[in-house]
């Protein structure tokens, strides 16, 4: 089945202490991308990236890093979350730019 | 700077009532429209993309069109089920990655 997996889908953590949130695609997608959603907003961008070793900042990148090291992987960094980094994360791949967006179910994150 | 707004914020219709939900967008060079159904818990869901004024595409109970500045999702006679978040959103010529959406109307279909 075509999809996108995030991992994990919830999680509760403090202040300071460092976390990534995996994204997977199995579909031979190019293009990734993570957006967060907060409450009564629609998707922001935080990184994208179009291809292998190719990645670029979205509309909120501050706080956060990404790699991509395998065309299927898109890993979300949080080196020292803080508070207002709680939120909900979703990853998307689609097959090249321009193209419409697979998204993951999403990852909850609180940051206490 | 790229906006997208999206009218109105939530939407309450009566099964059987047809209405339209608004995207109006300001960008330079606009590449792609698209339009998302996201459920509660969910990960958005891909409806349509419109990529020049004057193009409009169907499923369904839906239809959306596009114009030079805004683009329009019709539901004709909707159902309960079409129940759900709509999003909206742009990539645009001059950045070829980025994507910016909109907020988003929420549409509840009362049986």
């Amino acid at each position: 089945e075509a999809q996108v997996t995030q991992n994990p889908r919830y999680l509760i953590t403090v202040t300071g202490k460092k976390l990534t949130v995996t994204c997977s695609q199995n579909m031979n997608h190019e293009y990734m991308s993570w957006y967060r959603q907060d409450p009564g907003l629609g998707l922001r961008q935080i990184y994208y990236s179009m291809n292998v070793e190719v990645t670029d900042k979205g509309d909120v990148p501050e706080g956060y890093k990404v790699s991509r090291k395998e065309k299927r992987n898109f890993p979300l960094i949080l080196e020292s979350p803080s508070p207002n980094q709680t939120s909900l994360y979703f990853c998307a791949s689609s097959p090249v730019v321009h193209q419409p967006q697979h998204f993951g179910d999403g990852t909850r994150l609180s940051i206490l | 700077e790229d906006q997208v707004t999206q009218s109105p914020e939530a939407l309450r219709l009566q099964e059987g009532e047809s209405s339209s939900l608004n995207c109006s967008y300001t960008v330079s060079g606009l590449r792609g429209l698209f339009w998302y159904r996201q459920d509660p818990g969910k990960g958005p869901e891909f409806l349509f993309t419109l990529y020049s004024a004057g193009e409009e595409k169907e499923k369904e109970r839906l239809k959306a069109t596009l114009t030079k500045k805004e683009s329009f999702l019709h539901i004709t006679a909707p159902k309960p089920e079409d129940s759900a978040t709509y999003l909206c959103a742009v990539q645009v010529n001059t950045n070829a990655g980025k994507s910016t959406f909109g907020d988003g109307t929420t549409l509840t279909v009362k049986p």
